[in-house]
């Protein structure tokens, strides 16, 4: 599975939108990007995937460039609750089978 | 419809102690998988299997077994608990339902090896 590379920490306002960056440079033609998120001490939570057109559903967006090296994943209007860390991880495959291996992430600081 | 359940969510263990970590799904699921979370760290893979029957390693599995008892249930083992193990241990579900990819997370076991 492709390796990503995202910053550390983030910032947000409250009510602002969140975009949290990905690169993704060795992405192959069949591994699809994943965002997930933990906040706090929780197990991590699913948030959005993509193989390489733009998909939105109810909690964020996910903008994957043409050459797919590099996504974005767009929180519209950030709130106090969003505050986590998220991770971009590439995976082979849609579902079913497959490793899902975590990087770092993203700390997503959202504030008042 | 639960989602991922784990037992126990705590357990405190003397170093060379043995026990089970159990984890149990009812979404019908095929891959299921075993991660530690050190703290302050990532997630680390430690097993996971793609399919009744069938377990692989990941990136961690020194010192742990695992079994895939049936569809529902991936249980993970420490045959001799080390100071090393002590981490937060969550198992995870990856499939298909309702039409469309999902994936849960189980709520954590949290183990202290002493």
């Amino acid at each position: 599975d492709a390796k990503t590379t995202q910053p550390t920490s983030m910032d947000c306002a409250e009510g602002r939108a969140a975009n949290l960056p990905c690169n993704h440079s060795t992405i192959s033609g069949n591994e699809y990007v994943y965002w997930y998120r933990q906040i706090h001490s929780q197990g991590p939570q699913y948030i959005i995937h993509g193989l390489k057109n733009n998909e939105t559903n109810e909690m964020a967006s996910l903008i994957i460039t043409e050459d797919r090296k590099s996504s974005t994943l767009i929180l519209p209007h950030a709130t106090l609750r969003d505050t986590a860390v998220y991770y971009c991880i590439v995976r082979g495959g849609s579902s079913n089978t497959g490793k899902l291996i975590f990087g770092q992430g993203t700390t997503l600081q959202v504030k008042p | 419809n639960a989602g991922v359940t784990q037992t126990p969510k705590f357990q405190v263990l003397k170093t060379g102690q043995s026990m089970t970590l159990q984890c149990a799904q009812d979404m019908n699921h095929n891959s299921m998988y075993w991660y530690r979370q050190d703290p302050g760290m990532g997630l680390r893979l430690i097993y996971y299997s793609a399919s009744e029957g069938t377990t692989d390693k990941g990136e961690v599995p020194n010192g742990y077994n695992v079994s895939r008892l049936n569809k529902r249930e991936f249980s993970l083992r420490l045959e001799s608990a080390a100071p090393s193990q002590t981490s937060v241990y969550f198992c995870a579900s990856i499939g298909r339902s309702f039409g469309r990819d999902t994936q849960y997370f189980g709520p954590g076991t949290r183990l202290t090896v002493l």
